[in-house]
């Protein structure tokens, strides 16, 4: 089966520091892996996707930057965060755009 | 107006109470309809997943889509302690390039 691995849980970084979160998929090949920020009343939105090894699509300009340099591997960075970074922060993947998305665990960062 | 409307909530419950959660949209060109649980610092959860009109039903959930109405729903029924949690409605156009989108949440409690 399928599983998703999101970390670290929770970070807390002073503003202005860089930010490397990682999500790595088993258990399947060639998945459509996205990047979403969840805040408190304003639902999921979705910051990044990647249909393949090297292939970013960004939804929403920001911040932030996403890689994904494995097959199974993604990355959400920044290299100076600001105290509007501050989030829940979900990976997912799916098999094709068309099929349902699942989510990882999360990570909650606070900027301080 | 945003394009997935959900009553944040908190809905209470009493345990074994039939419970029934919505959404509404804008979109007609919505096809792809989905239902989340997430838990409290979580990541959300797949609980269905329709295509089009219709009912689906898996278990104590059944899924609802009226797209005449645009308007789709979940009921739980016999609902338990552990279905305490935010719902969230989902969906999305047909096309490898659409993207979901979400509703922000019902949060339920299902009290003893």
């Amino acid at each position: 089966s399928q599983t998703i691995h999101q970390w670290p849980a929770t970070l807390v970084q002073p503003v202005g520091s860089p930010l490397s979160l990682e999500c790595t998929v088993e258990g399947t090949s060639n998945p459509n892996l996205y990047w979403y920020r969840q805040a408190a009343g304003r639902g999921l939105q979705l910051l990044f996707y990647s249909v393949g090894i090297g292939q970013i699509s960004s939804e929403v300009p920001q911040n932030l930057s996403a890689s994904r340099p494995q097959d199974r591997q993604f990355i959400l960075s920044s290299k100076k965060l600001l105290l509007s970074d501050s989030g829940f922060y979900l990976c997912a993947w799916s098999v094709s755009r068309d099929q349902p998305q699942h989510f990882g665990d999360g990570t909650r960062l606070s900027i301080l | 107006q945003k394009e997935v409307e959900q009553d944040p909530g908190p809905l209470s419950v009493p345990e074994g109470a039939i419970v029934s959660l919505n959404c509404t949209y804008s979109n007609s060109a919505f096809q792809y309809f989905m239902w989340y649980r997430q838990y409290s610092r979580k990541g959300p959860e797949l609980l269905m997943y329709t295509y089009s009109s219709g009912n689906k039903e898996d278990g104590r959930f059944t899924a609802q889509v009226d797209k005449s109405s645009k308007y789709i729903s979940l009921f739980i029924r016999d609902s338990q302690p552990s279905d305490s949690a935010t719902y969230l409605c989902a969906m999305k156009r047909s096309g490898t390039a659409s993207k979901l989108t979400f509703g922000t949440g019902t949060r339920l409690q299902v009290t003893l």
